[in-house]
């Protein structure tokens, strides 16, 4: 079955640093990846999204996420974190070797990212 | 486009009664998802739809729950009868294609008491 793991619920950085948030896959077949930012009292926001080409994708707001297939990660990074990146962060994967003809989204249980002034 | 629409945003109903969430879809997209956020469970599918077809429902948590899909433009999620443990933000999402991300909706918070 396919899985996501964001093995830190919270990360912390100051405001200008570089930031990463984690994210692992699991899935049978070649996987199309996403990540989501959720605001207070918001729905989810699409940030940016891997299907197939170059390992490095960027996104909204000046995200950017690596796609690492020998480590199955699809980590989602920016050089400079602004106190305005504070919000929920999930990563999501959809498996493409099913035979249903539509497959789901499964999301990680989503990281706080808190960047302090 | 106005994105998906949900109604109520905030709905405070008494522990027993019929609630009823309502979701619009973006024009076009076939596939329409729906959700369940708090804070002990994280975020969890309920059911979604191909098509106005009901593809997987094993989220739903119990025969209180029930969701349909009448036409593409149209979804409803019904808790009869409500239970305190049913408070929490239930989010709709619609997609276009297996490709597709979501978009959702910003969700109806709901609270039994």
């Amino acid at each position: 079955a396919q899985s996501v793991a964001q093995p830190e619920d919270q990360v912390n950085v100051a405001e200008g640093n570089p930031l990463t948030v984690k994210c692992t896959y699991s899935v049978s077949g070649n996987p199309y990846l996403f990540w989501y930012v959720q605001y207070p009292n918001r729905g989810l926001q699409f940030l940016l999204k891997y299907i197939t080409g170059d390992n490095l994708v960027k996104g909204s707001y000046g995200f950017e996420a690596e796609f690492n297939k020998s480590q199955t990660s699809f980590h989602l990074k920016k050089p400079s974190a602004l106190v305005s990146d504070s919000a929920l962060y999930f990563c999501a994967v959809r498996d493409t070797s099913t035979d249903t003809g539509f497959q789901k989204l499964v999301f990680g249980t989503g990281t706080r990212l808190l960047v302090s002034p | 486009d106005a994105g998906v629409i949900q109604s109520p945003r905030h709905e405070v109903t008494e522990m027993g009664q019929e609630v009823t969430l309502r979701c619009k879809p973006i024009s076009g997209h076939n596939s329409l998802f729906w959700y369940r956020q708090t804070m002990m469970r994280g975020l969890e599918l309920l059911i979604y739809f191909n098509n106005n077809v009901p593809i997987d429902d094993s989220g739903m948590p119990e025969d209180r729950f029930s969701a349909k899909m009448p036409n593409a433009s149209f979804s409803t999620l019904k808790i009869q009868p409500s239970e305190p443990r049913d408070s929490a933000v239930y989010f709709c999402a619609s997609s276009l294609s297996s490709g597709a991300g979501y978009t959702f909706g910003s969700g109806t918070r709901l609270t039994v008491v």
